[in-house]
């Protein structure tokens, strides 16, 4: 009831494509669902989050859907680029300050120009 | 968003020394802090959780004894492989949420390659 389902594992798309990254989720307490980016390397980046009482935001390129009664939420990156070539990771945890995430296994972004 | 910092970025030790890491946020004052291990291209492993000024909490399978978490401070957490062997080489980062973030917003840190020989 713990576990994050992230897919696809990887994922190539060309510049200016449309790539969806997609979670599943058990728990019904969770209540709040970042997205991280990470570089080779480095460590991840906060890039966008929601909580359930919104079916979608946006950020820039980036937005996040979701599906309350489905339990799954995704990642869409609006007109990709190079630079966005990078692993993703969905989470998940209680709204709750100090709760630990629960990470997805993570999504290997490869944008082509 | 909020800064958190690393020191050192790699380390390269011999088998049977310790290393220290530490972590601190730059920004905020970091009320919980988490320690992450992470194997080449796999996902996010917790290895703890310190709140400031109690005893870290270890997930399953993580020897407390040899991973030493402290968290003194609201804006410092070291974490020390004591007799550090081989298969303790990874990359080690921290991530902290704290007073002033939203919900549940936790920064992570740049990380630290730790090679064991």
């Amino acid at each position: 009831q713990q576990q994050v389902k992230q897919s696809p594992q990887s994922l190539i798309v060309q510049k200016g494509g449309i790539p969806i990254i997609n979670c599943a989720y058990e728990n019904t307490a969770f209540d709040y669902f970042p997205w991280y980016q990470q570089f080779p390397g480095k460590g991840p980046a906060l890039l966008i989050a929601i909580r359930p009482d919104v079916s979608e935001k946006k950020e820039g390129r980036f937005t996040i859907s979701f599906n309350k009664s489905a339990k799954q939420f995704s990642l869409h990156i609006m007109d990709s680029q190079p630079g966005d070539s990078a692993t993703y990771f969905c989470a998940a945890s209680e709204s709750q300050a100090g709760t630990a995430l629960i990470f997805g296994k993570g999504t290997t972004l490869s944008v082509s120009s | 968003g909020a800064v958190v910092s690393q020191h050192p970025s790699r380390v390269i030790c011999k088998s049977g020394t310790s290393v220290k890491i530490e972590c601190r946020s730059l920004d905020f004052q970091a009320t919980t802090m988490f320690w992450y291990r992470q194997f080449p291209k796999q996902s996010l492993m917790l290895m703890a959780t310190s709140n400031e000024g109690s005893k870290a909490t270890y997930e399953q399978g993580v020897e407390k004894d040899k991973f030493l978490i402290n968290h003194a401070s609201l804006t410092l957490s070291t974490l020390t492989v004591t007799s550090a062997h081989p298969e303790d080489s990874s990359f080690y980062i921290c991530s902290a949420s704290g007073r002033g973030l939203g919900y549940n917003e936790q920064f992570f840190g740049p990380g630290t390659r730790l090679t064991v020989l």
